[in-house]
């Protein structure tokens, strides 16, 4: 299993790009990238997935290299209401279909 | 469509009492995943079922946890002879397929509270 090491915590500020970094040193071929994103007292949300290079989305961009071995996950002008914790998750098809959440990234925006 | 919906939204019971959490899929969706989350920790997956099988439970407790996923009717998590550390935020996720690109839908959780 594709296991993923994200940074515990990081802090940032309204209006400011923020970048998280997922390591995934052993990520399978079939394997895809997959974000959430959990509020506090929350379910988690899916934000966005990818396979290789970039994606984009209304709320994010996802960076992957042509290694795979990493990805980034790309938040443009953060405000306060992105203060939640970010999971990245790796190897979703090929854990059975279930999901592995590992510790993610708590953000903190601050004004 | 209506999103995944969980009841209730928290449930207080006493220790060694059972407590029984809801979840309905979103419209169409055949996969359910039960997960819990302690407080100020990660989430755990505990079970995945489709209608009427179980498919993996390899993150319940081997005692007092059960879940099930009727042909009709909602998935329920059981939980026997409640202890206080059971307490803990229950989330149930539902997607319409296993495949390469996977969304999971999530519910807004059970608060269960053991007292």
């Amino acid at each position: 299993l594709a296991k993923t090491t994200q940074p515990i915590s990081m802090d940032s500020y309204e209006g400011q790009e923020v970048n998280i970094t997922c390591s995934h040193n052993n990520i399978a071929t079939n394997d895809y990238i997959t974000w959430y994103q959990q509020f506090p007292s929350q379910g988690p949300r899916f934000i966005i997935q990818g396979y290789k290079t970039k994606v984009t989305n209304e709320v994010a961009s996802l960076f992957i290299p042509a290694d795979r071995k990493s990805s980034t996950l790309s938040l443009p002008r953060v405000s306060l209401s992105d203060t939640a914790v970010y999971y990245c998750l790796v190897g979703v098809y090929n854990q059975g279909g279930k999901l592995i959440f590992g510790q993610g990234t708590e953000l903190s925006v601050k004004p | 469509n209506a999103g995944v919906m969980q009841n209730p939204r928290h449930l207080v019971r006493r220790r060694g009492q059972e407590a029984r959490l809801r979840c309905s899929p979103m419209k169409g969706h055949s996969h359910v995943y039960w997960y819990r989350q302690l407080p100020e920790e990660g989430l755990k997956f505990m079970v995945y079922l489709q209608k009427e099988n179980i498919i993996d439970e390899s993150g319940m407790p081997k005692e007092r946890f059960s879940a099930e996923f009727p042909k009709e009717g909602p998935s329920i998590l059981r939980i026997q002879q409640v202890v206080r550390g059971d307490s803990a935020a229950y989330f149930c996720a539902s997607s319409p397929s296993q495949g390469r690109s996977t969304e999971a839908f999530f519910g807004q959780g059970t608060r269960l509270t053991v007292v």
